[in-house]
């Protein structure tokens, strides 16, 4: 079975500082992993997917995100962070070969200080 | 392209009342998607559609969960006999094609259900 775990239900950031979300997954066959960001009163919104193609996979608004498949990771990361980042952050998995429904994570909200 | 869209965004219902809710996909989208959100916790895959097909409803929260998409476009969601713990957002999403590593699920706003 597929699961994700997001480490940190919240992680605050001044304006201009690295920003690391963290998502570990476990899954039993090679996965796809998503990144998805939520904004308040807005549906979910794709950031970024890996689909077994190149390890570090650059999404929108500046974020990236790399596959480790020895850690079992999928950390998002963005080298400066902005106001705008401020949201709710989703991780996702699904199996391949199956009906490619993801599991999510529980989210991790971005607070960015000024 | 308008985007996936939801009614109503919001609704307050007494224990026990019957609920729709309408989902209206991108145009020409065959996957259609719902999902369950509680406070503090991610999407929670309910059932899915590829055109007019219900291809999984085993993870429907129980049999008061009902879901149609009769011609292939928009959906309702049903829940009948409403509890409080039925308390939730409801979202639907969309995909253009029949799903693989290409595929990407575009989300509409939620409908926001409070049980009272």
């Amino acid at each position: 079975a597929q699961s994700v775990t997001q480490l940190g239900s919240h992680v605050s950031v001044s304006e201009g500082a690295l920003v690391l979300l963290r998502c570990n997954y476990s899954s039993s066959v090679p996965p796809y992993l998503f990144w998805y960001v939520q904004y308040p009163n807005q549906g979910l919104q794709l950031l970024l997917k890996y689909t077994s193609a190149a390890t570090l996979v650059k999404g929108i608004n500046g974020f990236e995100a790399e596959f480790k498949k020895s850690e079992t990771s999928f950390h998002l990361t963005k080298p400066s962070a902005h106001m705008s980042d401020a949201a709710e952050y989703f991780c996702a998995v699904s199996e391949p070969g199956g009906s490619y429904i993801p599991t999510f994570g529980r989210g991790t909200s971005l607070i960015v200080h000024p | 392209d308008t985007g996936v869209s939801q009614n109503p965004r919001h609704k307050i219902t007494k224990r026990g009342q019957n609920v729709t809710f309408r989902c209206d996909p991108i145009s020409e989208h065959n996957r259609l998607y719902w999902y369950r959100q509680t406070l503090g916790q991610g999407p929670e895959f309910l059932t899915y559609f590829q055109n007019e097909a219900q291809l999984e409803k085993s993870r429907l929260l129980s049999d008061r969960f009902s879901a149609e998409r009769p011609k292939g476009s928009f959906s309702t969601l049903e829940i009948q006999r409403t509890e409080q713990g039925d308390s939730a957002m409801y979202l639907c999403a969309s995909s253009p094609w029949g799903g693989g590593p290409t595929d990407t699920q575009y989300f509409g706003p939620g409908t926001r259900l409070t049980v009272l």
